[in-house]
């Protein structure tokens, strides 16, 4: 089973600044079609989760671009340009290229 | 706009089954490859297992000794099956589509006599 590590768990920030969460594979997750099967969810308080990113670079409709996602092979980040309250919550990152689908443990995002 | 409902009892004695079904709405079941999730209170997300339109299955190694999932194109709808549950299967299920582009609003189940 893939296990994906999320860095920070905790991510304390300030309104309007950056911020950064890593998710390191325990292998490869480019897929031998040549996908690379991550994704990035986002759970709001009290929500269910949303994506946000789909095959490690791909922002989903609706999403604002302060979002980014980048990476490859093992080691992936999301990237939030500048925090909004909104952006409150807790991220995974996930991944389909092996079986069984897993998902990382999740950073809480919070403002400071 | 796709949108997905889960149904089910909310709670559950121990050792019983538990049935959820997600109902799909503004798309066709067809179009799309589903899965079942969860997440215990306070914790993160595990997948469950898929299902396609050809009723294919994939299940997670630590459930699939409990656990089927089917779907049934003529309602539109897909379904979680868990069987001799237990207090650690208390958690909110959510039904998603398989690449997580779609999720329902998520189905608290508690298992207790």
């Amino acid at each position: 089973e893939v296990v994906l590590t999320q860095s920070p768990l905790s991510l304390p920030v300030t309104l309007g600044q950056p911020a950064s969460i890593s998710c390191r594979s325990s292998q490869s997750l480019v897929h031998s079609d040549g996908n690379t099967y991550v994704y990035w969810i986002q759970q709001r308080p009290g929500q269910s989760p949303r994506r946000l990113i789909y095959k490690a670079t791909n922002r989903d409709s609706g999403v604002p671009d302060r979002f980014s996602g980048s990476g490859s092979g093992t080691d992936f980040t999301l990237k939030i340009s500048t925090v909004e309250a909104e952006d409150v919550g807790v991220y995974y990152c996930m991944q389909h290229t092996h079986w069984p689908r897993t998902f990382g443990q999740g950073t809480k995002v919070e403002i400071k | 706009q796709v949108q997905l409902r889960e149904s089910g009892p909310g709670l559950v004695k121990p050792l019983e089954t538990l049935s959820l079904t997600c109902t799909v709405s503004g798309g066709s079941i067809s179009n799309y490859y589903w899965s079942w999730n969860r997440q215990p209170p306070g914790k993160g997300l595990q997948w469950i297992g898929s299902v396609d339109k050809d009723g294919s299955t994939h299940y997670n190694p630590s459930l699939r000794s409990r656990v089927s999932v089917s779907v049934d194109t003529s309602k539109n709808h897909f379904s979680l099956t868990l069987n001799s549950v237990t207090a650690a299967d208390t958690a909110m299920y959510y039904c998603a589509e398989w690449g997580g582009a779609y999720w329902g609003q998520g189905t608290l189940l508690t298992v207790s006599s």
